[in-house]
């Protein structure tokens, strides 16, 4: 399987902060990879996929860039409605795998 | 728009079978090329992404279940189910039914808590 690794697990910001967190493939998976946003009992979210492809409604705020092995996820101005955990997945190989989360936290 | 919902008993035997439905609404499940999958989250903790199917059968597995778990699809009642079999105290979670487009989950269904427990 391949191993999504993602870092930090939490980071602590305030209202305003750029937020960058990282995903890293333990193997190449080209571009295949998404990024979800979960607030708490509710199912996750498709914030971006193929690596940096926007979903539609999706707040121009969120950009992912990224290929291969590294990718990053960016908040460029966090909103009260942001704090949440992210996660990353990859559809590169089966079965498809998802990063352990990053909780983004108020500061 | 397309709305998922899941469907299914909150508490299942260990040794038993459990038996989910995911319905679609707002659109037809046959439209598009779309795959359907489910995925599954312990409280606490990440999500497992359990399997995926095709209206034209073609399904894939996660290996870690491949055994116990098959996924089809009723495209008379625009619903697709899960059924995982020799369910232990690590089957309890939130298990999500969600539609597959293109490489990542769109659309998720709200959700259902599964407890294995005597």
């Amino acid at each position: 399987d391949i191993q999504m690794t993602q870092s930090p697990s939490s980071v602590s910001a305030s209202v305003g902060d750029r937020v960058t967190i990282t995903c890293r493939a333990s193997q190449g998976i080209s571009t295949w990879l998404a990024w979800y946003q979960q607030k708490p009992g509710k199912a996750p979210e498709l914030l971006i996929y193929v690596a940096s492809t926007l979903q539609s409604g999706v707040p121009s705020r969120f950009s992912g860039s990224g290929s291969d092995t590294d990718f990053t996820l960016t908040i460029s101005s966090l909103q009260p409605e942001d704090f949440a955990t992210y996660y990353c997945q990859q559809s590169n190989n089966f079965p498809f795998t998802f990063g352990g989360g990053t909780k983004v936290e108020v500061k | 728009q397309v709305q998922l919902q899941e469907s299914g008993p909150g508490l299942v035997r260990p040794s038993q079978t459990l038996s989910l439905t995911c319905t679609v609404s707002g659109g037809s499940l046959t439209s598009g090329n779309n795959f359907w999958s489910w995925i599954r989250q312990p409280a606490g903790k990440g999500l497992e992404w359990i399997g995926r199917s095709h209206t034209s059968g073609n399904a894939n597995y996660n290996p870690s279940l491949k055994s116990r778990v098959t996924i089809s699809v009723d495209s008379s009642k625009n619903q697709f189910s899960l059924k995982l079999n020799s369910l232990t105290a690590a089957d309890t979670a939130v298990y999500y039914c969600a539609r597959e487009p293109f490489a990542s989950f769109d659309i998720w269904g709200q959700g259902a808590m599964v407890t294995v427990s005597s």
